[in-house]
């Protein structure tokens, strides 16, 4: 069966950065686009990027691009997010998530990140 | 703030039929697909119901969804006290260039 295991998130100093990773397993990883997805217990769920089967293609948040950087290793199976400048409002668990064509399927257990002097 | 709309809680009895709506606009609800979501507090979200009534194995078809204009509905049957649980609409927004999730909605069963 599908596994998305994340990993990396702890406390963090605001302006610092921070690397999640997510370890996949239970399907052809290289086959499937991959998102990472946060959510605070103010804002709810929000969609943090995604990126294509190959990673030739990645999208990001409006508000989080140039600081969020979403990549892969498909001889790894496994997925990351580098995240640069956090601040206070980063704070929140990180969801890897699996892309079945235009349906975020499959979620990982999350990784909290706090981000906190 | 999220531009994709619940109600931030709903409620019925045990055996009552509930909807819940997902608000949005032409660039997001008006021509995409709309996924449903369903997450038990401290735990992750889970798929409920994608495109047009499309259930992942074990959801039971009680759960149902529907879809007018810019606005979604996720319609949950014979309620029972099993359902109680967040829910949430996501969708692609053309105009973004990105996935948004509604915000929200917590279904308490009386």
């Amino acid at each position: 069966q599908v596994q998305l295991v994340e990993s990396g998130g702890g406390v963090v100093q605001p302006g610092r950065s921070l690397t999640l990773s997510c370890a996949a397993s239970g399907f052809t990883f290289s086959a499937f686009g991959m998102h990472w997805v946060r959510q605070t217990p103010g804002r709810g769920l929000q969609w943090v990027a995604d990126i294509s089967s190959d990673g030739a293609r990645k999208f990001y948040a409006p508000s989080l691009k140039g600081r969020f950087t979403i990549s892969r290793d498909n001889s790894e199976n496994m997925l990351y997010l580098r995240m640069d400048s956090l601040r206070d409002e980063d704070t929140a668990v990180y969801y890897c998530a699996k892309d079945a064509s235009w349906i975020i399927d499959q979620w990982g257990q999350g990784t909290l990140v706090t981000v906190s002097s | 703030q999220s531009v994709v709309t619940q109600p931030p809680s709903a409620s019925g009895t045990p055996g009552q039929t509930i909807t819940i709506s997902c608000s949005g606009s032409s660039s997001n609800i008006g021509r995409n697909i709309v996924n449903w979501y369903q997450q038990i507090p401290g735990t992750a979200p889970k798929l409920l119901i994608y495109g047009n009534n499309q259930r992942p194995s074990g959801v039971p078809d009680r759960f149902s969804v529907s879809k007018s204009g810019t606005s979604a509905y996720l319609a949950i049957s014979g309620l029972q006290s099993e359902d109680e649980s967040d829910y949430y609409c996501a969708t692609w927004d053309d105009s973004l260039k990105g996935w948004l999730f509604g915000g929200g909605t917590t279904l308490t069963v009386l």
